[in-house]
């Protein structure tokens, strides 16, 4: 168990449509990172967060949108989803926001499975 | 975009063999992670290298980064049916957005 909460486990939706993704962080981490795993464009980063604000950003389509609150925890609102949504969202945290040479292990979460029919 | 790539893509051996991975990437980094996802679940860190080490051991598992080359190799020594999964690599630069390989998928027959 990594510490890192996700909710739902899966989720089926209709296209079109919105959904939230909830994600909490293990204790203490401030840093929260979304995730997309795909069979065809495998793990791809999303968006990170650190203490509330916003850190980097990947390949996050503008119909996503994600925050963090002041709890920490981490919400990954999808929209007008379509078919090509359907994925494994990871949410996942670590202490600090840059890793440097020291490194900064990342922990996941077991993801949210997602089916946009 | 994908910056590590994991090689092979495939990989079945028997139980109690070794396995190698290998991992290469394209810009310079700070360090290099690796990861265990069995299917469907979260990934599991296994071990990180940083660009000013050579050589890592933890448990079965050692891990070599040359940067020179810009590659990195994951050695599971004595496999066991638990290892089946696939295996990332991923990439930190100073950001810390890791990124990922398309990853090793391996497979332990008993």
């Amino acid at each position: 168990d990594s510490g890192v909460t996700q909710t739902p486990k899966h989720l089926i939706t209709a296209t079109g449509q919105r959904v939230t993704l909830r994600c909490s962080p293990r204790s203490g981490d401030l840093s929260v990172y979304w995730y997309q795993q795909s069979l065809d464009q495998g793990l791809q980063f999303l968006i990170q967060y650190y203490n509330g604000e916003e850190r980097a950003k990947g390949n996050i389509l503008e119909r996503f949108s994600a925050q963090q609150f002041p709890d920490l925890h981490s919400e990954l609102n999808l929209s007008s989803l379509e078919l090509g949504d359907s994925a494994l969202y990871f949410c996942a945290s670590s202490a600090l926001a840059f890793s440097g040479t020291g490194g900064n292990t990342i922990y996941f979460g077991e993801g949210s499975w997602l089916t946009v029919v | 975009s994908q910056q590590g790539e994991e090689d092979p893509q495939a990989l079945s051996i028997q139980e109690g063999e070794n396995a190698t991975m290998n991992c290469s990437y394209k810009t310079s980094i700070n360090n290099l992670q690796w990861y265990r996802q069995n299917s469907g679940r979260g990934l599991v860190h296994l071990i990180l290298i940083r660009s000013n080490e050579r050589e890592k051991h933890s448990g079965r598992l050692r891990v070599t980064l040359d940067t020179s080359k810009k590659s990195s190799s994951l050695l599971i020594t004595a496999s066991r049916a638990a290892d089946t999964a696939s295996y990332f690599c991923a990439t930190g630069g100073g950001a810390q957005k890791l990124v990922f390989g398309q990853g090793t998928r391996l497979t332990i027959n008993p």
